[in-house]
């Protein structure tokens, strides 16, 4: 089993552009979820889905769209890129609030 | 709103030496707790986690943490640091049907010097 991956690893954007970042896990989890990492201040839920069709905001979910069509996969869409969303950007997924949630490499995003 | 603290952004300790890592949450009820723990340019790892029952719990790499409900208090230790053990602790704490999701800590960084 991979687990969870996530592509692309790193990503240089210019301030406007937009990009997709795909989540994809093979356990068969109900729960997925994105979260973003900044020095000092841990890692900051964005959105989150229940379930295949759903997803949820999270703590900071402003300038960011996610989907999640297929139980499988979590995308993770920026319209419009701002420096402010320069991070490292974590997928993870479980199969319940008290299973634990297993987390990909993570993405290194910097908006210029 | 419920709030994660770890109060020590870094520790040095050496090698052979025992850890002890900090954390307090803020929340009326008692949540589901966790340690996670990053390596470097890594994604995160489940150390341990805390549901109810024995307030010691043991996890991997040689890891236990203790709940003390009067403290709010989730705290990571190890009797003996290997240089491996050099990487980010994080605590999360969840609110289970509330809301299945994790607010973390601001993560320590533990050095291992030899």
């Amino acid at each position: 089993n991979a687990g969870v991956t996530q592509t692309p690893k790193f990503r240089v954007l210019k301030t406007g552009q937009s990009m997709t970042l795909l989540c994809a896990q093979d356990m068969n989890h109900e729960y997925m979820y994105w979260y973003r990492q900044d020095p000092g201040m841990g890692l900051r839920l964005i959105h989150y889905s229940v379930g295949e069709g759903t997803t949820a905001k999270g703590e900071v979910p402003d300038g960011y769209n996610v989907s999640r069509l297929k139980k499988q996969n979590f995308l993770l869409g920026l319209e419009s890129a701002a420096p402010s969303q320069t991070s490292v950007y974590f997928c993870a997924s479980s199969y319940s609030i008290m299973n634990e949630q297993f987390f990909g490499p993570g993405t290194r995003l910097t908006v210029l | 709103a419920q709030s994660v603290t770890q109060p020590d952004i870094h520790i040095t300790v050496s090698e052979g030496a025992s850890l002890e890592l900090r954390c307090n949450y803020s929340y009326g009820a008692t949540p589901y707790l966790f340690w996670y723990v990053q390596s470097p340019g890594q994604g995160l790892q489940l150390l341990l986690k805390y549901f109810s029952g024995d307030t010691l719990v043991q996890g991997i790499k040689g890891f236990e943490a203790e709940f003390k409900r009067s403290q709010s208090s989730f705290n990571l230790r190890k009797p003996s640091v290997h240089w491996s053990d050099a990487a980010e602790y994080f605590c999360a704490v969840g609110l289970g049907a509330a809301g299945n999701k994790l607010t973390f800590g601001g993560g320590t960084r533990v050095l291992v010097k030899p």
